[in-house]
């Protein structure tokens, strides 16, 4: 069992499906992170969760909607993409404390695809 | 301020050689710098890390160097294999932000 298991693999989805990315991390954590990577480009940070309280929302338009309902779930629910949309979605996690915090641990991604 | 630069964007080495990648930062607030690996189909993997307090750290085949004043920092992987074959991306965060940054990733080539 990985730490941080992202489900599905892969999504093909068209512009005006709804669907919905899964991740859940087994490490403990406090923190979870949904991160963009498209090819040639840093990560992109889309949103945090810190506490299952949202942190963090980096301008992120309104067709994607992330949900936490505990420390171990978190969902990006995705309606009425657009092409450029597609990418691999990463979902993280690290346990975040008031005096450090720990790095980063990634899930496989969910490789989406906007047709 | 926020921006991580790293380079070069991809680099062939020859099996036995060593492969180094270079980063930059401005924010001096930055005070800690992990270096992941990614495989093709994988999620990034924590590598190794260092904090500013230390000029090198070692682990094995992988060395990070860390320049302080030239605010720089190097992933250096000796006697570089075919399966060291991956993307690596640097990146950092200070104590009191919530977001990694991210460099845009260095793809390497280990020739056989």
């Amino acid at each position: 069992e990985t730490g941080v298991t992202q489900t599905p693999r892969h999504l093909v989805m068209g512009m005006t499906n709804k669907k919905s990315l899964k991740c859940e991390q087994h490490l403990g954590h406090n923190a979870m992170y949904w991160y963009k990577q498209s090819a040639k480009k840093p990560l992109e940070l889309m949103f945090v969760y810190n506490f299952k309280e949202q942190t963090e929302n980096n301008s992120v338009p309104s067709r994607f909607s992330p949900e936490c309902p505990n420390s171990s779930h978190l969902f990006l629910h995705l309606h009425t993409l657009q092409p450029e949309d597609s990418a691999l979605y990463l979902c993280a996690s690290s346990q975040v404390s008031e005096v450090t915090r720990s790095p980063l641990h990634f899930g496989n991604g969910t490789r989406l695809t906007v047709t | 301020q926020q921006q991580v630069k790293q380079s070069p964007q991809s680099l062939i080495v020859q099996k036995g050689g060593i492969s180094i990648i270079n980063c930059a930062y401005e924010n001096t607030a930055f005070d800690y710098f992990p270096w992941y690996q990614q495989f093709p189909g994988k999620g990034p993997a924590l590598l190794i890390a260092i904090r500013p307090d230390v000029s090198e750290k070692k682990e094995g085949r992988f060395t990070i160097s860390f320049n302080k004043s030239a605010k720089q920092f190097s992933l250096h992987i000796m006697d570089s294999q075919p399966g060291d074959s991956a993307t690596y991306f640097c990146a950092a965060i200070d104590n009191y932000g919530q977001n990694f940054v991210f460099g845009p990733g260095t793809r390497l080539s280990v020739l056989p």
